[in-house]
């Protein structure tokens, strides 16, 4: 079975760093992209980006270029989505998401983790 | 950006009724060189992530209830549930994937019980 197992909700204060993390399993991880997705509180979905592990060839939404840095370990199947510097904007659900193709990051996304809440207060 | 827009923003249909909901983005999403219109379809349920209804605007995903139909082409897109049950309460997301530049969804409808 696919799947993707984010870390632990996490509460940071402003300015703090913080990096989440997301494992696969049941594929091969270095032959399929693995994005991250934003959810503000009662908000919709945004895409931030996204890397191959392959080849830690990775493309970042306008939005989120420069605000945020997502990498992967393929030695452990895990990518990871790093803030240096957080902000009470930051808070939100992120979910990492595997696009259904090997080789292509523009196709729908299945599976998705379970989501990592980053609660950014001070 | 393609810009995706959905509507209505909400709405309370019976049980046993029909839910239609629309999504229409700011170009088209239809790859002239497979015919194919690069548009998902997703549900989600309060606490839970987005689970995957329909692909090619379409294709319903393995398991999903024949309830649930995609239909459209180039910048209009319908999902339809034909007969609405109570598991259905949700919110549903329209998803392009046609740009590579960014993947964009759209706002979201809220699909309640009347």
């Amino acid at each position: 079975e696919v799947q993707l197992v984010q870390s632990g909700a996490e509460v940071k204060k402003p300015g703090e760093s913080l990096k989440i993390s997301c494992k696969g399993s049941g594929y091969s991880f270095t032959s399929y992209w693995i994005g991250w997705v934003r959810q503000m509180p009662g908000k919709g979905l945004e895409w931030m980006g996204i890397i191959y592990p392959g080849d830690s060839d990775t493309r970042y939404s306008p939005s989120f270029q420069g605000q945020v840095t997502i990498s992967a370990d393929k030695s452990i199947s895990t990518a990871y989505l790093q803030w240096s510097s957080l902000k009470a904007s930051d808070t939100a659900m992120y979910y990492c998401v595997r696009p259904y193709g090997s080789g292509s990051y523009y196709s729908w996304f299945d599976p998705w983790g379970q989501g990592t809440l980053v609660t950014v207060s001070s | 950006d393609i810009v995706m827009t959905q509507s209505p923003d909400s709405l309370a249909v019976s049980l046993g009724e029909r839910a239609t909901i629309n999504c229409k983005s700011s170009q088209s999403v239809l790859y002239s060189s497979n015919n194919k219109n690069y548009l998902a379809w997703y549900q989600q349920k309060p606490g839970q992530p987005p689970k995957l209804l329909i692909y090619w605007a379409s294709t319903r995903e393995s398991g999903v209830p024949d309830r649930f139909s995609g239909s459209g082409s180039g910048t209009d897109f319908t999902l339809t549930i034909s007969s609405l049950q109570a598991e259905d309460v949700a919110v549903y997301y329209c998803q392009q994937y046609y740009s590579t530049l960014s993947i964009t969804f759209g706002q979201g409808t809220r699909l309640e019980i009347k």
